[in-house]
């Protein structure tokens, strides 16, 4: 079966770095998925990892280990608006647009 | 981004009544929609595949005569909620699928729809 676990909530300080952290458990890999959503609304596409490493965009960054089943997001110079959930995300086994999503990782931002 | 729409974004009914919820894709055609709920701080749920021309694929657990899915042309997917009931208020969320995407943003979210069922 196919499996994502993440915190449930954390809490960072405006200005600092913090780390959103993924593992999971699939049959196959097809790549993994972040997004946002804030409160009330649709997710919006953050980043797809399918390869191993590092990938930077922006004030966000998004890791993955294949071999691990591990991927982190990175937000740094937090600001108040980031304050949202943040959802990893992966393929069904055999598909590339049927996702399955994590139970999501609460960030609250305060000053 | 592409542009997908959801009607109406917000709807309050009583219990037993149907509801209709619209989905359409407005920057491109889509073989593929895909509903999902989700409860207050919770995550999506896939509820069903909408498949255009045929009918639509529902995940385990979720009742096919309960939540109807017509995908009426290559940019308009209908969910609509038969016999609601206040178990049923959640908020749905839709998403397109392009059909010459793979990998990296192969979902397009619709802005949802909050369902209130009294």
């Amino acid at each position: 079966g196919q499996n994502i676990d993440q915190p449930t909530e954390m809490t960072a300080t405006e200005g600092a770095i913090v780390q959103i952290n993924c593992t999971y458990q699939t049959s196959g890999f097809n790549g993994l998925f972040w997004y946002q959503q804030h409160a009330g609304e649709a997710p919006t596409f953050l980043s797809y990892n399918v390869l191993d490493g590092l990938e930077e965009k922006g004030r966000f960054s998004s890791f993955l280990s294949r071999s691990k089943g591990y991927s982190y997001l990175l937000l740094k110079e937090l600001q108040m608006k980031d304050s949202a959930s943040y959802l990893c995300a992966v393929p069904f086994s055999g598909g590339y647009n049927k996702l399955i999503f994590g139970a999501g990782t609460r960030l609250a931002v305060h000053p | 981004g592409a542009v997908v729409s959801q009607h109406p974004s917000w709807v309050i009914c009583k219990s037993g009544t149907s509801v209709k919820i619209e989905c359409r894709s407005l920057d491109f055609q889509a073989t593929t929609m895909f509903w999902y709920r989700q409860f207050p701080k919770k995550s999506l749920m896939l509820m069903a595949t909408s498949n255009e021309g045929s009918k639509a694929t529902y995940e385990q657990g979720v009742e096919k005569d309960k939540f109807l899915i017509n995908h009426a042309s290559l940019t308009l997917s209908t969910l609509t909620v038969t016999s609601a009931h206040p178990e049923d208020s959640s908020f749905y969320i839709c998403s397109v699928a392009p059909m010459d995407r793979v990998g990296q943003e192969t979902q397009y979210f619709g802005p949802g729809t909050r369902l209130l069922v009294l």
